[in-house]
């Protein structure tokens, strides 16, 4: 299995600032990604970060508000631009082995005010 | 994409009672259907999975099974216990490698 760990573990931000969340993989991992978590709701897939490429994002969701980078294959972060109160959130990071398991870390509790 | 619906939202079961979540899937070509347990404030936990060429998977006190015909999984807990208290997940995932997920179920285990 793959141990997850995100830096910071939760942070209060005013709005129009950013925030740089880190994840790191205890072993190398095939794919990567960046989830949000809304309180009491689901996981909501924000993009696939590649290695050394560009992430792929999902309908809602573009670089310039969540830029994402992936330089080694256990190692990714994900900035949130800009932010306003409706960015107050969970955001994780998920990983798959080579078997193809997909697990998460601890997640980042961010509250912008 | 894949339309994952979990039922039900919240579930209050006796201490040593059997809980049951039951999840349909949209897409027939999901082939890997994993069951997360997400405590407060902490990230989700994978518990068990199930592929789809299985129809049944067990570990301890955690069943899954799948039906591929209907497009319906469930996950059984059985002697639940006060710690099973959580958050659980259902998704379903595509050959392109990302999980859809279910709107989750609350369950609360009554001491």
């Amino acid at each position: 299995s793959a141990v997850i760990s995100q830096k910071p573990s939760r942070d209060i931000c005013q709005r129009g600032t950013s925030l740089t969340i880190q994840c790191q993989v205890d072993s190398q991992v095939t794919m990567m990604f960046w989830y949000r978590q809304q309180p009491g709701q689901s996981l909501t897939l924000i993009a696939t970060a590649n290695q050394g490429s560009e992430a792929t994002y999902e309908s809602g969701f573009v670089i310039d508000k969540f830029p994402i980078s992936r330089p080694n294959l256990t190692f990714s972060t994900l900035t949130v631009s800009n932010m306003s109160p409706e960015d107050s959130s969970i955001y994780l990071c998920s990983a798959t082995d080579r078997g193809l398991t997909q697990y998460f870390g601890p997640g980042t509790r961010l509250l912008v005010l | 994409g894949e339309n994952v619906e979990q039922h039900p939202s919240t579930l209050s079961v006796q201490e040593g009672d059997s809980a049951v979540i039951k999840c349909t899937y949209s897409d027939s070509a999901s082939n890997y259907f994993p069951w997360y347990k997400q405590e407060l404030g902490k990230g989700p936990q994978l518990i068990i999975d199930i592929r789809s060429n299985v129809g049944e998977k067990k570990d301890q006190r955690i069943a899954v099974t799948l039906n591929k015909t209907a497009k319906h999984f469930s996950l059984h807990i059985t002697e639940t216990q006060p710690e099973d208290s959580a958050v659980y997940f259902c998704a379903a995932r595509v050959n392109d490698y990302k999980l859809s997920f279910g709107a989750g179920t609350t369950v609360t285990v009554r001491a």
